[in-house]
């Protein structure tokens, strides 16, 4: 069964550039699985970042843009700040009905 | 505003039942379909179920599929997750989350409610 991979965890310094990446066991990600990317801090609700690969949603910050990398999507964080420590969920489009999660990278920034 | 508020949460021992609910205000809930997405204690995002706007879809995660019914009431703007033959590995904070007909990501999610199972 096919597994949607991501960094467990990554750090980054204030200020720097981090990118997290979301691939596929089996295969390459592309537009068409319709990446989208989530935030959440413990405690809290997932917060919608980035959808359709690269759209930010309403309301987030332009540090935040995604794209597709070689055969992954990506999320990057540019300049990041202390309030962007939070775990990052990606979620493909599999086909019917499916929408799969990968296992959430932890960003910490120190 | 968006708001999507579930219940029904609670401690509950394996092998019987529980029914969550998730009550929407602020949108045109028969214009969204509805998911749940839970989360166990410390670990990732896992997908549930998925009814589409009008019900007449459902998708199941396997880990779920034969114990766990979605439905909805358009009328009343709400989702319900009936969740039957609990196992401990089903212990988990319960998310609902919208998305709208046609597009391929979630928008916005409820709080949460979280489930229990253990004897």
């Amino acid at each position: 069964q096919t597994v949607v991979t991501q960094e467990p965890s990554f750090s980054v310094s204030p200020g720097g550039t981090v990118t997290l990446t979301c691939g596929l066991s089996s295969g390459s990600v592309s537009s068409s699985y319709y990446p989208s990317w989530y935030q959440q801090t413990p405690g809290q609700s997932p917060r919608t970042l980035i959808y359709n690969t690269n759209t930010r949603s309403s309301g987030v910050p332009d540090r935040f843009s995604g794209s597709i990398l070689g055969n992954k999507a990506a999320l990057t964080i540019t300049g990041a700040q202390a309030d962007d420590e939070s775990n990052y969920y990606c979620v493909l489009y599999m086909g019917t009905g499916i929408w799969m999660f990968g296992g959430g990278t932890k960003l910490t920034v120190l | 505003q968006v708001q999507l508020e579930e219940s029904g949460g609670g401690v509950v021992q394996p092998g019987r039942s529980l029914r969550l609910s998730c009550t929407a205000s602020g949108f045109t809930f028969s214009s969204y379909a509805m998911h749940w997405v839970r989360q166990a204690p410390g670990k990732g995002l896992e997908r549930v179920a998925l009814i589409s706007y009008d019900g007449s879809n459902k998708f199941y995660a396997d880990a779920v599929k034969g114990r766990f019914t979605v439905s909805r009431d358009n009328s009343k703007n709400t989702l319900s997750l009936q969740m039957n033959s609990l196992r401990a590995e089903d212990t988990a904070v319960y998310y609902c989350a919208r998305r709208l007909r046609g597009d391929y990501h979630f928008d916005y999610w409820g709080q949460g409610t979280l489930v229990t199972v253990s004897s």
